[in-house]
């Protein structure tokens, strides 16, 4: 069936500096990418998304990219801080399942102050 | 957070109890979902409900009973469960139905262990 990869399961960074994590899906058809993130003892919660429309999308220090012909998405988090720390999901609608998600397994971003 | 709501928070039961485990939404979505989070392992979707109706069932284990009485309640019975079993149950709304998307909202999830 229709899977999201997500890379890397592991991230660790400086404070200050850059994380990236990519997630790649396999329906051309997806049209609709949410990034969810998950605190420890918490519920995930919607940080940014993006609509197959739109290549980029920005809100303060998290940037979503989209490549549609190369089918992988990307989430970008400039200046991390230590509450940046948690695990981060990505996800994608797939079309096969009626436009449900599909979520990808998960990084945990550890920031190091 | 009052948005989607679940109680227990916390659950241990024996593999011959019967539990339920209960989602309320104060946010006038009309779908819910079921979701199983294991260790390591993306989110499983279990269930979907379109205005109370079930639309979607993974192949989930007859163990696992849902029921939907309006489009802010849903629950997830529980009986005979297996130790792998065990992980955290989350529930989840949307605005549109599960045909659309618009944003999926989740409560706090029940941690359940099943000894």
């Amino acid at each position: 069936g229709e899977n999201v990869e997500q890379h890397p399961s592991t991230l660790s960074v400086q404070e200050g500096d850059s994380a990236v994590i990519k997630c790649t899906y396999s329906d051309s058809a997806s049209n609709y990418f949410p990034w969810y993130k998950q605190e420890l003892g918490k519920r995930p919660q919607l940080i940014i998304d993006i609509r197959s429309n739109v290549g980029e999308k920005k809100d303060q220090r998290i940037a979503v990219t989209l490549n549609k012909t190369a089918k992988h998405f990307s989430l970008h988090i400039t200046e991390t801080q230590p509450e940046d720390s948690a695990v981060y999901f990505c996800a994608a609608s797939i079309m096969e399942y009626g436009n449900k998600l599909v979520f990808g397994a998960g990084t945990i971003l550890r920031v190091k102050s | 957070e009052t948005g989607v709501t679940q109680t227990p928070r916390h659950l241990v039961m024996g593999m011959t109890n019967k539990k339920s485990l209960k989602c309320e939404q104060h946010l006038g979505h009309n779908a819910m979902y079921w979701y199983k989070q294991s260790a390591k392992k993306p989110l499983e979707l279990m269930f979907v409900y379109n205005f109370k109706e079930q639309t979607e069932n993974n192949s989930v284990p007859s163990r696992f009973s849902p029921e939907c009485p309006n489009s802010s309640h849903l629950f997830l019975h529980l009986h005979t469960l297996q130790p792998e079993d065990s992980a955290l149950y989350l529930c989840a709304s949307s605005l549109g139905t599960s045909g659309s998307t618009d944003t999926q909202y989740f409560g706090p999830g029940t941690r359940l262990t099943v000894l």
